[in-house]
Protein backbone atom coordinates (compact mmCIF):
# COMPACT_ATOMS: atom_id res chain seq x y z
CA UNK A 1 0.00 0.00 0.00
CA UNK A 2 1.34 3.05 -0.66
CA UNK A 3 2.05 5.91 2.17
CA UNK A 4 2.94 10.02 2.18
CA UNK A 5 4.65 11.87 4.25
CA UNK A 6 4.73 15.27 4.37
CA UNK A 7 7.44 15.87 6.91
CA UNK A 8 6.81 19.89 8.21
CA UNK A 9 3.57 20.42 9.47
CA UNK A 10 4.04 24.46 9.41
CA UNK A 11 6.30 26.57 7.06
CA UNK A 12 6.79 30.39 7.73
CA UNK A 13 8.24 32.45 5.58
CA UNK A 14 8.39 35.79 4.59
CA UNK A 15 6.47 37.14 1.90
CA UNK A 16 8.37 37.67 -1.13
CA UNK A 17 10.58 34.97 0.22
CA UNK A 18 11.05 31.36 -1.89
CA UNK A 19 9.12 28.37 -0.65
CA UNK A 20 9.87 24.47 -0.62
CA UNK A 21 7.42 21.65 0.74
CA UNK A 22 8.62 18.78 1.30
CA UNK A 23 6.97 15.42 -0.11
CA UNK A 24 8.34 12.04 0.19
CA UNK A 25 5.68 8.95 -0.89
CA UNK A 26 6.11 5.14 -0.65
CA UNK A 27 4.52 2.66 -3.49
CA UNK A 28 5.63 -0.69 -5.08
CA UNK A 29 4.36 0.20 -8.23
CA UNK A 30 3.53 3.45 -10.44
CA UNK A 31 1.74 6.24 -9.35
CA UNK A 32 0.67 9.80 -9.80
CA UNK A 33 1.45 12.47 -7.45
CA UNK A 34 -0.52 15.55 -6.60
CA UNK A 35 -0.49 18.67 -4.86
CA UNK A 36 -3.55 20.24 -3.31
CA UNK A 37 -4.02 23.40 -1.44
CA UNK A 38 -7.12 24.41 1.09
CA UNK A 39 -8.12 27.55 2.10
CA UNK A 40 -9.74 28.09 5.05
CA UNK A 41 -12.88 26.21 5.70
CA UNK A 42 -12.97 25.37 2.23
CA UNK A 43 -12.60 22.01 0.16
CA UNK A 44 -9.47 21.25 -1.82
CA UNK A 45 -8.00 22.80 -5.07
CA UNK A 46 -5.87 20.76 -7.55
CA UNK A 47 -2.56 22.97 -7.84
CA UNK A 48 -0.67 20.24 -9.86
CA UNK A 49 -0.18 16.74 -10.54
CA UNK A 50 2.28 14.33 -11.91
CA UNK A 51 1.39 11.84 -14.25
CA UNK A 52 4.37 11.19 -16.40
CA UNK A 53 6.54 12.68 -18.82
CA UNK A 54 8.60 15.28 -17.92
CA UNK A 55 9.50 15.54 -14.04
CA UNK A 56 9.15 19.07 -13.47
CA UNK A 57 5.21 20.21 -13.59
CA UNK A 58 4.14 23.48 -13.18
CA UNK A 59 0.39 24.43 -12.02
CA UNK A 60 -1.63 27.87 -11.16
CA UNK A 61 -0.35 30.30 -8.99
CA UNK A 62 3.02 30.02 -9.87
CA UNK A 63 4.08 26.57 -7.79
CA UNK A 64 5.55 24.20 -9.78
CA UNK A 65 7.05 20.40 -8.35
CA UNK A 66 9.62 18.53 -8.81
CA UNK A 67 9.33 13.91 -9.30
CA UNK A 68 12.61 12.31 -8.02
CA UNK A 69 11.92 8.43 -8.55
CA UNK A 70 14.93 7.43 -7.15
CA UNK A 71 14.59 9.84 -4.00
CA UNK A 72 10.17 9.23 -4.63
CA UNK A 73 10.17 12.43 -3.50
CA UNK A 74 7.71 15.32 -4.66
CA UNK A 75 8.56 18.54 -3.37
CA UNK A 76 6.46 21.76 -4.07
CA UNK A 77 8.42 25.26 -5.02
CA UNK A 78 7.65 28.68 -5.63
CA UNK A 79 9.79 31.48 -6.03
CA UNK A 80 8.13 34.38 -4.67
CA UNK A 81 4.96 33.85 -1.74
CA UNK A 82 2.63 35.94 -1.69
CA UNK A 83 0.67 36.57 1.97
CA UNK A 84 -3.06 35.13 -0.22
CA UNK A 85 -0.37 31.75 -0.06
CA UNK A 86 -0.85 31.39 2.92
CA UNK A 87 -3.25 27.87 3.09
CA UNK A 88 -2.62 24.11 3.80
CA UNK A 89 -1.06 21.88 1.30
CA UNK A 90 -1.84 18.23 0.84
CA UNK A 91 0.78 16.28 -1.15
CA UNK A 92 -1.39 13.01 -2.19
CA UNK A 93 -0.78 9.88 -4.53
CA UNK A 94 -2.75 7.23 -5.90
CA UNK A 95 -1.74 3.93 -7.55
CA UNK A 96 -2.44 3.39 -11.20
CA UNK A 97 -5.09 0.99 -10.96
CA UNK A 98 -9.15 0.80 -11.00
CA UNK A 99 -10.35 2.12 -8.29
CA UNK A 100 -7.49 5.56 -8.12
CA UNK A 101 -7.53 5.79 -4.69
CA UNK A 102 -6.08 8.91 -3.11
CA UNK A 103 -3.84 8.68 -0.26
CA UNK A 104 -2.90 12.09 1.38
CA UNK A 105 0.13 12.94 3.70
CA UNK A 106 -0.83 15.24 7.05
CA UNK A 107 -0.44 18.56 5.23
CA UNK A 108 1.72 21.27 5.63
CA UNK A 109 0.64 24.52 6.88
CA UNK A 110 2.03 27.68 4.68
CA UNK A 111 2.35 30.80 7.00
CA UNK A 112 3.32 33.88 4.79
CA UNK A 113 4.50 36.82 6.95
CA UNK A 114 4.67 40.35 6.19
CA UNK B 1 -16.41 20.08 -16.15
CA UNK B 2 -17.95 18.77 -12.92
CA UNK B 3 -19.43 20.18 -10.09
CA UNK B 4 -20.20 18.88 -7.01
CA UNK B 5 -22.75 19.74 -4.20
CA UNK B 6 -22.74 18.61 -0.42
CA UNK B 7 -24.85 19.62 2.11
CA UNK B 8 -25.75 20.71 4.54
CA UNK B 9 -22.49 23.12 4.84
CA UNK B 10 -22.52 22.98 8.71
CA UNK B 11 -24.71 20.13 11.27
CA UNK B 12 -24.23 20.24 14.99
CA UNK B 13 -25.83 16.84 15.86
CA UNK B 14 -25.86 15.21 19.79
CA UNK B 15 -24.20 12.41 20.45
CA UNK B 16 -26.44 8.74 19.62
CA UNK B 17 -28.50 10.60 16.96
CA UNK B 18 -28.14 9.85 13.48
CA UNK B 19 -26.47 10.99 10.46
CA UNK B 20 -26.97 11.80 6.35
CA UNK B 21 -24.52 13.93 4.84
CA UNK B 22 -25.47 14.11 0.70
CA UNK B 23 -23.21 14.28 -1.87
CA UNK B 24 -24.25 15.06 -5.86
CA UNK B 25 -22.24 15.75 -8.74
CA UNK B 26 -23.09 17.26 -11.54
CA UNK B 27 -21.75 17.32 -15.25
CA UNK B 28 -20.30 13.55 -15.86
CA UNK B 29 -21.32 10.03 -15.52
CA UNK B 30 -20.63 7.13 -14.07
CA UNK B 31 -17.41 8.94 -12.27
CA UNK B 32 -15.84 6.76 -9.24
CA UNK B 33 -16.74 8.57 -5.83
CA UNK B 34 -15.50 9.28 -2.40
CA UNK B 35 -15.86 10.64 1.26
CA UNK B 36 -12.89 11.72 3.00
CA UNK B 37 -12.69 12.89 6.88
CA UNK B 38 -10.56 15.55 8.26
CA UNK B 39 -10.25 15.35 11.90
CA UNK B 40 -9.24 18.87 13.36
CA UNK B 41 -5.57 19.71 12.97
CA UNK B 42 -5.09 15.73 10.74
CA UNK B 43 -5.02 15.06 7.39
CA UNK B 44 -7.33 13.57 4.81
CA UNK B 45 -8.36 10.14 5.34
CA UNK B 46 -10.43 7.98 2.72
CA UNK B 47 -13.89 6.81 4.34
CA UNK B 48 -15.54 4.91 1.24
CA UNK B 49 -14.97 4.61 -2.31
CA UNK B 50 -17.69 3.71 -5.31
CA UNK B 51 -17.16 2.67 -8.36
CA UNK B 52 -20.50 2.87 -9.47
CA UNK B 53 -24.04 2.56 -8.25
CA UNK B 54 -24.01 0.19 -5.43
CA UNK B 55 -20.50 -0.41 -4.99
CA UNK B 56 -19.03 0.70 -1.72
CA UNK B 57 -15.93 -0.30 -0.59
CA UNK B 58 -14.23 0.71 3.04
CA UNK B 59 -11.25 1.98 3.71
CA UNK B 60 -11.47 2.24 7.62
CA UNK B 61 -13.72 0.41 10.36
CA UNK B 62 -15.96 2.90 11.47
CA UNK B 63 -19.19 3.57 13.19
CA UNK B 64 -20.45 5.13 9.25
CA UNK B 65 -21.71 3.68 6.43
CA UNK B 66 -22.19 4.74 2.81
CA UNK B 67 -24.39 4.37 0.04
CA UNK B 68 -24.69 5.02 -4.02
CA UNK B 69 -28.24 5.13 -4.59
CA UNK B 70 -27.63 6.72 -8.32
CA UNK B 71 -24.78 7.23 -10.47
CA UNK B 72 -24.44 10.48 -9.15
CA UNK B 73 -25.44 10.67 -5.50
CA UNK B 74 -22.85 9.42 -2.87
CA UNK B 75 -24.29 9.00 1.00
CA UNK B 76 -22.70 9.47 4.17
CA UNK B 77 -24.47 7.92 7.20
CA UNK B 78 -24.66 6.76 10.90
CA UNK B 79 -27.05 5.28 12.95
CA UNK B 80 -25.47 6.94 16.42
CA UNK B 81 -23.32 9.35 15.87
CA UNK B 82 -19.96 9.29 18.29
CA UNK B 83 -18.21 12.21 19.50
CA UNK B 84 -15.45 11.09 17.42
CA UNK B 85 -17.38 11.59 14.09
CA UNK B 86 -16.73 15.38 14.66
CA UNK B 87 -14.89 16.57 11.59
CA UNK B 88 -14.69 17.80 8.31
CA UNK B 89 -16.21 15.38 5.16
CA UNK B 90 -15.37 16.35 1.92
CA UNK B 91 -16.77 14.44 -1.25
CA UNK B 92 -14.46 13.70 -3.95
CA UNK B 93 -15.27 12.71 -7.66
CA UNK B 94 -12.97 11.20 -10.01
CA UNK B 95 -15.31 11.74 -13.58
CA UNK B 96 -12.61 9.92 -15.66
CA UNK B 97 -8.98 10.43 -16.22
CA UNK B 98 -6.85 10.79 -13.29
CA UNK B 99 -7.21 13.76 -11.25
CA UNK B 100 -9.49 13.86 -8.38
CA UNK B 101 -11.68 16.72 -7.66
CA UNK B 102 -13.78 17.92 -4.70
CA UNK B 103 -16.35 19.49 -3.06
CA UNK B 104 -16.50 22.14 -0.30
CA UNK B 105 -16.85 19.81 2.37
CA UNK B 106 -19.53 19.46 5.54
CA UNK B 107 -18.33 20.09 8.63
CA UNK B 108 -19.81 18.26 11.49
CA UNK B 109 -20.14 18.63 15.03
CA UNK B 110 -20.95 15.64 17.63
CA UNK B 111 -22.07 17.37 20.78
Amino acid sequence: AQSVTQLDSQVPVFEEAPVELRCNYSSSVSVYLFWYVQYPNQGLQLLLKYLSGSTLVKGINGFEAEFNKSQTSFHLRKPSVHISDTAEYFCAVSEVDSSYKLIFGSGTRLLVRP
Amino acid sequence: SQTIHQWPATLVQPVGSPLSLECTVEGTSNPNLYWYRQAAGRGLQLLFYSVGIGQISSEVPQNLSASRPQDRQFILSSKKLLLSDSGFYLCACLPSGNTIYFGEGSWLTVV
